[in-house]
């Protein structure tokens, strides 16, 4: 079945450094992928997402590219800050199977300090 | 409401006891989701409802976990014979519908405690 694999957290980094997290996946069809950001106390919320092949989501400095040749949609960010310490989970959607059954990652831990 | 609505959103329960937990979606949404994460770990994925369609159960851990929706409205999840390991935030998601790239909107989450 479909799957998503996130690096491993947690990541810690300090203020400005660059972050990348890894995604990947596996689907048997054309799925819709999204980064969703769960911040200290609070619910999950969609961070960016991407619908095609090549496509870029961004928002609030951070980017991914849907990658097809690499099944892939890591994010992204130049210069991190304190403020960004959350759980970041990636995630898709199937839109070729019409399943419309909506599939995350473990989630990786990222920490900035000062 | 403006947003997915849970309740409660706190329940230690003994166990071997039921306990029914409650979704309220955003009005309009076809699609709505539940999951199951356990302290430290991922969004585990339990059961989705479409519209009318008959729901994906793939996810349901065992015959102990029921779910059920009345039309697009409320959604509740019933726990039977509670064990330790059901002890987790249970969340609850919605959509306008179950296709591309549509975003989903998640509940502030239960946390049950099995004690």
């Amino acid at each position: 079945g479909d799957s998503v694999t996130q690096m491993e957290g947690p990541v810690t980094l300090s203020e400005e450094a660059f972050l990348t997290i890894n995604c990947t996946y596996t689907a048997t069809g054309y799925p819709s992928l999204f980064w969703y950001v769960q911040y200290p106390g609070e619910g999950l919320q969609l961070l960016l997402k991407a619908t095609k092949a090549d496509d870029k989501g961004s928002n609030k400095g951070f980017e991914a590219t849907y990658r097809k040749e690499t099944t892939s949609f890591h994010l992204e960010k130049g210069s991190v800050q304190v403020s960004d310490s959350a759980v970041y989970f990636c995630a898709l959607s199937d839109s070729a199977s019409n399943t419309g059954k909506l599939i995350f990652g473990q989630g990786t831990t990222l920490q900035v300090k000062p | 409401g403006a947003g997915v609505s849970q309740s409660p959103s706190n329940k230690v329960t003994e166990k071997g006891k039921d306990v029914e937990l409650r979704c309220d979606p955003i009005s309009g949404h076809t699609a709505l989701y539940w999951y199951r994460q356990r302290l430290g770990q991922g969004l585990e994925f339990l059961i989705y409802f479409q519209g009318n369609s008959a729901p994906d159960k793939s996810g349901l851990p065992s015959d102990r976990f029921s779910a059920e929706r009345t039309g697009e409205s409320v959604s509740t999840l019933t726990i039977q014979r509670t064990q330790q390991e059901d002890s987790a935030v249970y969340l609850c998601a919605s959509r306008t519908h179950a296709r591309g790239g549509t975003e989903a909107f998640f509940g502030q989450g239960t946390r049950l405690t099995v004690v």
